[in-house]
C-alpha cells in the first residue's frame, strides 16, 4: 500500500510569488490534513479535511493560505504570496478514522523555503 | 502557555542505557495521548498510544498522569537505532486534529 506522497519535495521560491503543495493521501483514508513545522518549533496544525469538506481550519494563518480537497482525493495547499515567514516544512498526514485513534500517516513533507 | 510542552533536549545517552522523558499538557479536556517518533529529515511516525493504565511494548513504556497532566516515555536499553526526536501529541475533546509538543531529541552514543 502506498503511502501518503507530496510534491514537491522543497520549494525555493522569491517574496511575493506563489507555491502550490500538492499532497496525495492515502487511499481509502477520508481524513486529511495539513500541518506545519517551522525551523525550531512544534509542528503546527493547519486544517482538516473529511472527504471533501474542511472540518477544521481554525490554523490557517491567515487568508493567503488556500486549501483545497476537490473530489475527497488528493489536496492541494496554495499560498499566495509567499512571505518569509511562511518558510518552514508542511506535512499532509492521513488517517481512516478521525484523529482520536492518533493513527495518522504522514508523508515526507514539502519544505518551503521563502527568500 | 504551549498546551503542550517537552524538554527539547538533546539528551545524550550511552548505548544500554535508560532514558525517559515527560510531556505536559495544559488542556485538562485532552483525552488522547500518543508518543510519535521522527528521524532527521523525515516524518513523524506513531510509536505508541497512551493508555490511563499504562503500556508496554518491548524496551518502550509509556504512562499518563491525569492529576499531573503529564505523559512519560520510558526506553530501556537504549540502542543506537532509537537516537530520533520524539513528539508528544495530544487529542483535546471538541477537536479532531491531535496537537504536537516540540519534540525531545535523543542521541544514544556507543
Amino acid at each position: 500500500e502506498a503511502g501518503v506522497t507530496q510534491f514537491p519535495s522543497h520549494s525555493v521560491i522569491e517574496k511575493g510569488q506563489t507555491v502550490t503543495l500538492r499532497c496525495d493521501p492515502i487511499s481509502g483514508h477520508d481524513n486529511l490534513y495539513w500541518y506545519r513545522r517551522v525551523m525550531g518549533k512544534e509542528i503546527k496544525f493547519l486544517l482538516h479535511f473529511v472527504k471533501e469538506s474542511k472540518q477544521d481550519e481554525s490554523g490557517m494563518p491567515n487568508n493567503r493560505f488556500l486549501a483545497e480537497r476537490t473530489g475527497g482525493t488528493y489536496s492541494t495547499l496554495k499560498v499566495q504570496p509567499a512571505e518569509l515567514e511562511d518558510s518552514g516544512v508542511y506535512f499532509c498526514a492521513s488517517s481512516r478514522r478521525g484523529g482520536g485513534t492518533g493513527e495518522l500517516f504522514f508523508g515526507e513533507g514539502s519544505r518551503l523555503t521563502v527568500l | 502557555r504551549k498546551e503542550v510542552e517537552q524538554d527539547p533536549g538533546p539528551f545524550n545517552v550511552p548505548e544500554g542505557a535508560t532514558v525517559a522523558f515527560n510531556c505536559t499538557y495544559s488542556n485538562s479536556a485532552s483525552q488522547s495521548f500518543f508518543w510519535y517518533r521522527q528521524d532527521c529529515r523525515k516524518e513523524p511516525k506513531l510509536l505508541m498510544s497512551v493508555y490511563s493504565s499504562g503500556n508496554e511494548d518491548g524496551r518502550f513504556t509509556a504512562q499518563l498522569n491525569r492529576a499531573s497532566q503529564y505523559i512519560s516515555l520510558l526506553i530501556r536499553d537504549s540502542k543506537l537505532s532509537d537516537s530520533a526526536t520524539y513528539l508528544c501529541a495530544v487529542l483535546t475533546t471538541g477537536r479532531r486534529a491531535l496537537t504536537f509538543g516540540s519534540g525531545t531529541r535523543l542521541q544514544v552514543q556507543p
